[in-house]
């Protein structure tokens, strides 16, 4: 499975648009992108997956980049309750490898 | 219920005491998964369960962790004569059978504290 590096910590504020990036150079041609959050004590919680288009739903857009090196999670307009821990995690087969994510701070 | 449901939701257990933490499934979801999470750490595969499937097991640290999922649905995970060590947050998700590249679905865990 192919490693990522995500930054450890971010600020955004409220109402603004959260760009995350994530590099993952190793990807494989098969392995999707999916990001997941993680609010304080609870379980993560699904936002989006990709393998080469960008994709957009309710919560958030992915942008890949053409050599699927990167993705970016954009979450259009953030709110407090969109601080978490983000992670990015390209997967192939059984499992969900999650590293150590970015931690997403929405200032009022 | 519409998500997956653990139980308990915690659990406080003396050192060297065994163990049993439940997860239902969504249903429909053969696909089961289970991971723990140590106080400020990352969320750490334990073992997976497709189907009839022989489970992946990868991921448990030594032989006191066991699981078994009966009639495909229910699942438990077992951990034999606990250690302070053992003390984390044990996650459950289940996913969409047949098809690798969907998302999973994970409950709210269960917070296992050894004593």
């Amino acid at each position: 499975d192919a490693k990522t590096t995500q930054p450890p910590s971010m600020d955004c504020a409220e109402g603004r648009a959260a760009n995350l990036p994530c590099n993952h150079s190793t990807i494989s041609g098969n392995e999707y992108v999916y990001w997941y959050r993680q609010i304080h004590s609870q379980g993560p919680q699904y936002i989006i997956h990709g393998l080469k288009n960008n994709e957009t739903n309710e919560m958030a857009s992915l942008i890949i980049t053409e050599d699927r090196k990167s993705s970016t999670l954009i979450l259009p307009h953030a709110t407090l309750r969109d601080t978490a821990v983000y992670y990015c995690i390209p997967k192939t087969g059984n499992q969900f490898y999650f590293g150590t994510g970015t931690s997403l701070t929405v200032i009022p | 219920g519409a998500g997956v449901s653990q139980s308990p939701s915690n659990k406080v257990t003396e050192k060297g005491k065994d163990v049993e933490l439940r997860c239902d499934p969504i249903s429909g979801h053969t696909a089961l998964y289970w991971y723990r999470q140590s106080l400020g750490q990352g969320l750490e595969f334990l073992i997976y369960f497709q189907g009839n499937s022989a489970p992946d097991k990868s991921g448990l640290p030594s032989d006191r962790f066991s699981a078994e999922r009966t009639g495909g649905s229910v699942s438990t995970l077992t951990i034999q004569r606990t250690q302070q060590e053992d003390s984390a947050v044990y996650l459950c998700a289940s996913s969409i059978p047949g098809r690798m590249n969907t998302e999973a679905f994970f409950g709210q865990g269960t917070r296992l504290t050894v004593v």
